[in-house]
């Protein structure tokens, strides 16, 4: 069935570095996509989302680049900070009416 | 502009209990979904909602789990018959449009099952 998934199920990193969380996706049909940050205790919080028209989108400190070719989303995160540390989920957004499917989450941890 | 709101935050539950677990979307959200977690693991869905409409219930179980969305008041998601494989975090997600947009979670309820 299709699936999306992630390269690394943990990453650690030194703060102040930047940090790239990958995911893989496996639908082609998938047209928009959606980083989530989900803190211990949490429900996911809402990121930057991508839409397939496009390859990269910016916010603050954060960066998604979107590989249409390899089916391939990444986040970018500048500057690490200790509260950047959380788990992180790729979802996408098949076409039609359907609900967004969730990878199994990277989990960053910040190294002070 | 109050988030997602679930309650309650924390449940639980005798085997063979009911629960019920309620999800007030986002100001003019109709799009409501709702999601189980296991510890360490993703987000599985489980039911797609509009007001007074299941859109999509193909990752609810058959069987003791149910859910809605009245025209007033919050989507509901009932478990009868609770057993422990039911203890989970659930989330529920709101959007204004169906697909293609953003969606967003409130902080969960999290079942424990005795």
């Amino acid at each position: 069935g299709e699936s999306v998934g992630l390269h690394l199920p943990t990453l650690s990193v030194q703060e102040g570095d930047n940090s790239i969380i990958n995911c893989a996706y496996s639908n082609s049909a998938s047209d928009y996509f959606i980083w989530y940050k989900q803190e211990s205790g949490k429900g996911p919080q809402f990121i930057i989302d991508i839409r397939s028209n496009m390859d990269k989108r910016q916010g603050q400190r954060v960066t998604v680049l979107l590989n249409k070719t390899v089916k391939h989303l990444s986040l970018q995160i500048a500057a690490t900070q200790p509260g950047d540390s959380a788990v992180y989920f790729c979802a996408e957004n098949p076409s039609g009416n359907t609900p967004l499917v969730f990878g199994k989450g990277t989990r960053l941890s910040v190294i002070a | 502009n109050a988030g997602v709101m679930q309650n309650p935050r924390h449940l639980v539950r005798r085997r063979g209990q009911e629960a019920r677990l309620r999800c007030s979307p986002m100001k003019g959200h109709s799009h409501v979904y709702w999601y189980r977690q296991l510890p360490e693991e993703g987000l599985k869905f489980m039911v797609y909602l509009q007001k007074e409409n299941i859109i999509d219930e193909s990752g609810m179980p058959k069987e003791r789990f149910s859910a809605e969305f009245p025209k007033e008041g919050p989507s509901i998601l009932r478990i009868q018959q609770v057993v422990r494989g039911d203890s989970a975090a659930y989330f529920c997600a709101s959007a204004r449009q169906g697909t293609n947009t953003e969606a967003f979670f409130g902080q969960g309820t999290r079942l424990t099952v005795v």
